[in-house]
């Protein structure tokens, strides 16, 4: 089955700078990649996906980017902001049809005033 | 409009004690699935269900984990002889179509097994 990678589990950045996470997956069929944020005592709330056949997706200041032949992509967040401390899932789908998402295990973003 | 909604928002249970977890998922969504989010990990799958039919349960971790969705909108995931490494938030998520799609999450029922 697929395996889903994600690091820091920890990240601390000044407010203003730019956060990277990163994450890498075993199935090579797997072709949706999500990434939720969630805050304590909440739910997973989608922020962004990218599909294989696309490379990049940006949302205003929220990019994706996808490297299907190294198997990783990568959440960049840039000029921070307090509300962005959480905690982001990474996620690939099972490929080869299946419908369930495996999730990495999480990175808890600290956001510096 | 309105959200998945899951219940109870917590729920304390005895070792032993059987518990029923439902979730309600947003109206025409075909696709549901539940997921297991133990403490300071990511949530880990544990059944799909597409319409009344439950396509995948490879994640249930023991027979004693039982999921259904009769009539293909409402579901309920019953834990039977719970145990305490049972102890965790239970997540509902539901998308309107089969496979790749975003999913939508309920805000988890909490299950603590004493």
């Amino acid at each position: 089955g697929e395996n889903v990678e994600q690091h820091p589990s920890t990240l601390s950045v000044q407010e203003g700078d730019s956060a990277v996470i990163k994450c890498t997956y075993s199935d090579s069929a797997s072709n949706y990649f999500p990434w939720y944020k969630q805050e304590l005592g909440k739910r997973p709330q989608l922020i962004i996906d990218i599909r294989s056949n696309v490379g990049e997706k940006k949302d205003q200041r929220i990019a994706v980017t996808l490297n299907k032949t190294a198997k990783h992509f990568s959440l960049h967040i840039t000029e921070t902001q307090p509300e962005d401390s959480a905690v982001y899932f990474c996620a690939a789908n099972s490929g080869g049809g299946a419908d369930g998402l495996t999730f990495g295990k999480g990175t808890h973003l600290i956001i510096q005033p | 409009g309105a959200g998945v909604s899951q219940s109870p928002r917590y729920k304390v249970a005895k070792r032993g004690q059987d518990v029923a977890l439902r979730c309600d998922p947003i109206s025409g969504h075909v696709s549901l699935f539940w997921y297991q989010q133990a403490l300071g990990q990511g949530p880990e799958f544990l059944t799909y269900f597409q319409n009344e039919a439950q396509l995948d349960k490879s994640g249930l971790p023991s027979d004693r984990f039982f999921a259904e969705r009769p009539e293909g909108s409402v579901s309920t995931l019953k834990i039977q002889r719970t145990q305490q490494e049972d102890s965790a938030v239970y997540l509902c998520a539901s998308s309107p179509q089969r496979g790749n799609s975003p999913l939508h999450f309920g805000n988890g029922t909490r299950l603590t097994v004493t």
